[in-house]
């Protein structure tokens, strides 16, 4: 059965530095969005993107945050400037249609 | 008011049990409703979408009130595997994007 992939699966980064969260979504998708969970909370939607480019963003989603699909199968969330408050369980996710949509395994984003 | 309310419990039953969660969401115009499970530190995975006309899929069964904005979900004879959170899903009617709106779930212990 084809998954969404999510790489690293735990990231550990200092406060100020940037990272980049890499996802496989699954490859006739054409919906890609980013999640995350803070431990503890619920699930949080922090973007969507089709046809290249973003479709929506929450509050959340500053200037801090952005995505990329960089070639057609990688889709990346780039945070410029961690802080304390962005560790939390990021999770991609992707779907052929705006339903259905299948979760990743999650990267770990610890922010020290 | 919250998006998408549930009863955080937890629930704490004996295998063969029958247990109900409900959820209530804010949108009336929310289109459409899905029930996903998450193991601890682990990703949502869906279990089903639900109709107004109610599904059932094995031991599970789904039922949404629009009315009322009242969406539920019947686990019968629970399975020690059954234990997780459940987490209410809502596709809010302000959006076309697939944005999910996650309740912060309902944990289920099923005890043998």
């Amino acid at each position: 059965e084809p998954e969404v992939t999510q790489t690293p699966s735990h990231q550990v980064t200092q406060m100020g530095q940037e990272v980049i969260l890499r996802c496989v979504p699954i490859s006739n998708h054409l919906y890609f969005y980013w999640y995350r969970q803070i431990l503890g909370q619920k699930v949080e939607f922090l973007v969507s993107f089709y046809n290249n480019e973003i479709s929506e963003k929450s509050e959340i989603f500053d200037d801090q945050f952005s995505v990329e699909r960089p070639d057609g199968s990688n889709f990346t969330l780039k945070i410029r400037s961690t802080k304390l408050e962005d560790s939390a369980m990021y999770f991609c996710a992707s779907s052929e249609a705006p339903a259905g949509v299948l979760f990743g395994p999650g990267t770990r984003l610890t922010v020290t | 008011r919250k998006e998408v309310e549930q009863d955080p419990g937890p629930f704490n039953v004996p295998e063969g049990a029958t247990v109900a969660f409900n959820c209530t969401y804010s949108n009336s115009a929310s289109q459409s409703f899905f029930w996903y499970r998450q193991d601890c530190r682990k990703e949502p995975k869906l279990l089903m979408s639900v109709y107004s006309s109610g599904n059932e899929d094995g031991r599970f069964t789904a039922q949404l009130n629009r009315a009322s904005q009242y969406i539920s979900l019947l686990i019968r004879d629970s399975k020690l595997s059954d234990s997780a959170t459940y987490l209410c899903v809502v596709i809010p009617g302000s959006s076309n994007t697939g944005k999910l709106i996650f309740g912060q779930g309902t944990t289920l212990q099923v005890k043998p």
